[in-house]
């Protein structure tokens, strides 16, 4: 049972630079949801993803954008990167927009 | 919107001894409160969870209680294990309205010595 893999695993960026990150959902699984990590503390929630659809957003600007393609897999691409965009970026994955939510191992942000 | 408060920020314990970690929240409307384990370098693990409807969670060693009224709920693990060591979340989600968008507290970190 596979379970929720993102790419890459570490990125070094400059501030002004676009990035895309990119998040396969546990086998099975459909609806997927980004968060952002910073040191120290806990996930924040960015938007949710299901059919392809921005279904919830948390309180992140427009920079921050996704992408849901028809086999569930999703794209995060952050634009003009800044310096406190620095964090580890998570992905989660549930059955038909479920409450249980279970983490890939993330992608290790750097903003230089 | 929902806010997530968790004690204690540290917890030093022997191996063997147990474990308590504490949250409370603010919506009275969330309805579901995962437990995650982030070990260094990886993702969240979803350790137990536990919904409105239900007071008390046990799995093995692991238990989470839910007390509505006062709006908190606790994470107990019993006999500590040197790989019990990690951060663990708490978080709450109000499933009716958020589409399963989940609050995090800002973690505590566990160090059970041997």
């Amino acid at each position: 049972d596979a379970g929720v893999t993102q790419s890459p695993t570490h990125l070094i960026k400059t501030r002004g630079q676009q990035v895309t990150l990119r998040c396969s959902p546990k086998s099975g699984h459909d609806t997927v949801s980004w968060y952002q990590q910073a040191l120290g503390q806990g996930p924040q929630f960015i938007f949710q993803y299901y059919e392809e659809e921005e279904r919830q957003r948390g309180n992140f600007p427009d920079r921050f954008s996704g992408h849901q393609f028809p086999n569930y897999s999703s794209e995060l691409n952050v634009n003009a990167l800044l310096l406190g965009d620095s964090a580890l970026y998570l992905c989660a994955s549930s059955l038909n927009l479920a409450e249980t939510q279970y983490f890939g191992p993330g992608t290790r942000l750097l903003v230089l | 919107g929902e806010n997530v408060e968790q004690h204690p920020s540290t917890l030093s314990v022997q191996e063997g001894d147990s474990a308590v970690i504490k949250c409370t929240y603010s919506d009275s409307a969330s309805n579901y409160f995962p437990w995650y384990k982030q070990e260094l370098g990886k993702g969240p693990q979803l350790i137990i969870d536990i919904r409105s409807n239900v007071g008390e969670k046990k799995d093995q060693r692991i238990a989470v209680t839910l007390n509505k009224t006062a709006k908190h709920f606790s994470l107990h693990i019993t006999e500590t294990q040197p790989e019990d060591s990690a951060v663990y979340f708490c978080a709450a989600s109000i499933q009716a309205d958020s589409w399963g968008k989940l609050q995090f507290g800002a973690g505590t970190q566990v160090v059970v010595t041997p």
